[in-house]
């Protein structure tokens, strides 16, 4: 079965510094990754998908960027926070074939 | 406009009972899932029904769909402690398995 891997599982940024959160998946290959955000007590907001190494979709403008380096790696990325990039982060993976999406374990960013 | 948007926005039961959330959306749709997360967790995929069916079921869980409507229902039979969650509607369109999700349901179920 596919897995997620997400971290780091918390994170204090201070605003203008930069961002890296990686997703690496297990189990699968060719996978569609996507990166959602969720901002407290309220539903996931898309923002990139990827359906290839290279491949990326952003779905909102924003401060933020996402690559996919390897076939089963994501990464998303910000040269400089804002204080409106807090929020918990969700890496997220689905397959042909496979029923629903496997999601990582989060990421919650707080910048200060 | 965030497509799948659930009622009711918080939902509080006694274990044992039957607990409701229903989802209802705007455009049409390839398949409709349901997700729970745990506080501060990921969300894990609970049921998936497609836009020609009408009914599913897994375990405790049933999901109605109603296309003409554009609602959806999940209900949970004899509901304990550990279901407390928020439980998300995601509807599933065509282009490149992107879901849209809704706002949840939060659920806490009394022991």
């Amino acid at each position: 079965s596919q897995t997620i891997h997400q971290w780091p599982a918390t994170l204090v940024q201070p605003v203008g510094s930069p961002l890296s959160l990686e997703c690496t998946v297990e189990g699968t290959s060719n996978p569609n990754l996507y990166w959602y955000r969720q901002a407290a007590g309220r539903g996931l907001q898309l923002l990139f998908y990827s359906v290839g190494i290279g491949q990326i979709s952003s779905e909102v403008p924003q401060n933020l960027s996402a690559s996919r380096p390897q076939d089963r790696q994501f990464i998303l990325s910000s040269k400089k926070l804002l204080l409106s990039d807090s929020g918990f982060y969700l890496c997220a993976c689905t397959n042909t074939g496979r029923i629903g999406y496997t999601f990582g374990s989060g990421t919650r960013l707080t910048v200060v | 406009s965030q497509q799948g948007e659930e009622d009711p926005q918080a939902l509080s039961i006694q274990e044992g009972e039957n607990a409701t959330m229903n989802c209802s959306y705007k455009t049409s749709i390839n398949n409709l899932q349901w997700y729970r997360q745990n506080s501060g967790r990921g969300l894990v995929h609970l049921i998936l029904i497609r836009s020609n069916e009408r009914e599913k079921h897994s375990g405790r869980l049933r999901v109605t769909l109603d296309t003409s409507k554009k609602s959806s229902s999940l209900l949970i039979t004899a509901s304990r402690a550990a279901d407390t969650a928020s439980y998300f509607c995601a509807k599933g369109g065509t282009s490149y398995g992107k879901l849209t999700f809704g706002q949840g349901t939060i659920l806490t179920v009394h022991p």
